[in-house]
């Protein structure tokens, strides 16, 4: 079966300028995380939409970054007016069970 | 603050060898341990996991230990085989907390596995 997908592999922006990530889980997890991991550093917790329930955004940066979950399936990730520190790999991640996330290959995001 | 550490960047053992890599956590809400593997250009795979109530958990190759009085875990590989050779991340969750499926990661480290 088809596992979490990621679009764009790779993305190079200017700075100030916004970006939309999309990831597709894999269908019928209820549950769907975004990560960063920046170069050297481990992964960053982001977001975490679980079922209808509010999500947790307590991982966003600042309020540069948003992201939304539509039909309980693909989710967006949204960076306005992009920083070069925003640059990193962004992963998404979903899961059926609480705690076996499983990732995408991530998107490149690279602001010059 | 970095809740979940992993001291050691890089880690270089000889096929057949035991690989251990080591984890360390400083909150003690953390009742939920993972570990996962990265290779290059795809993302983390999950490994294996463990509860705060076992000290141990093991699935063929791979065994966790936990030991919660020095917040310390550790991940074995034995034998190792070249294929290990990635990136490790240990990860944390709060199981009982509001927010479980939230996990804190580690640095990684690089596991090198050389014939």
């Amino acid at each position: 079966g088809a596992g979490v997908s990621q679009s764009p592999s790779n993305k190079v922006t200017e700075k100030g300028k916004d970006v939309e990530l999309r990831c597709d889980p894999i269908s019928g997890h209820t549950a769907l995380y975004w990560y960063r991991q920046s170069l050297g550093q481990g992964l960053e917790f982001l977001i975490y939409f679980q079922g209808n329930s509010a999500p947790d955004k307590s991982g966003l940066p600042s309020d540069r970054f948003s992201a939304e979950r539509t039909g309980g399936s693909v989710s967006t990730l949204t960076i306005q007016r992009t920083q070069q520190e925003d640059s990193a790999v962004y992963l998404c991640a979903s899961s059926l069970y609480m705690y076996e996330q499983y990732f995408g290959p991530g998107t490149r995001l690279t602001v010059t | 603050d970095q809740q979940v550490k992993q001291n050691s960047p890089s880690l270089s053992v000889q096929e057949g060898r035991i690989s251990i890599l080591n984890c360390d956590y400083t909150n003690s809400m953390f009742d939920y341990f993972l570990w996962y593997k990265k290779y290059p250009a795809e993302g983390p795979t999950f490994l294996i996991s463990i509860s705060s109530i076992k000290d141990k958990n093991e699935d063929g190759r791979f065994t966790v230990f936990l030991n919660k009085s020095a917040k310390h875990l550790s991940l074995h590989i034995v034998p190792s085989q070249p294929g290990d050779s990635a990136v490790y991340f240990c990860a944390a969750s709060n199981a009982g907390g509001t927010s479980y499926g939230k996990l804190t990661f580690g640095q990684g480290t690089i596991l090198t596995v050389h014939p």
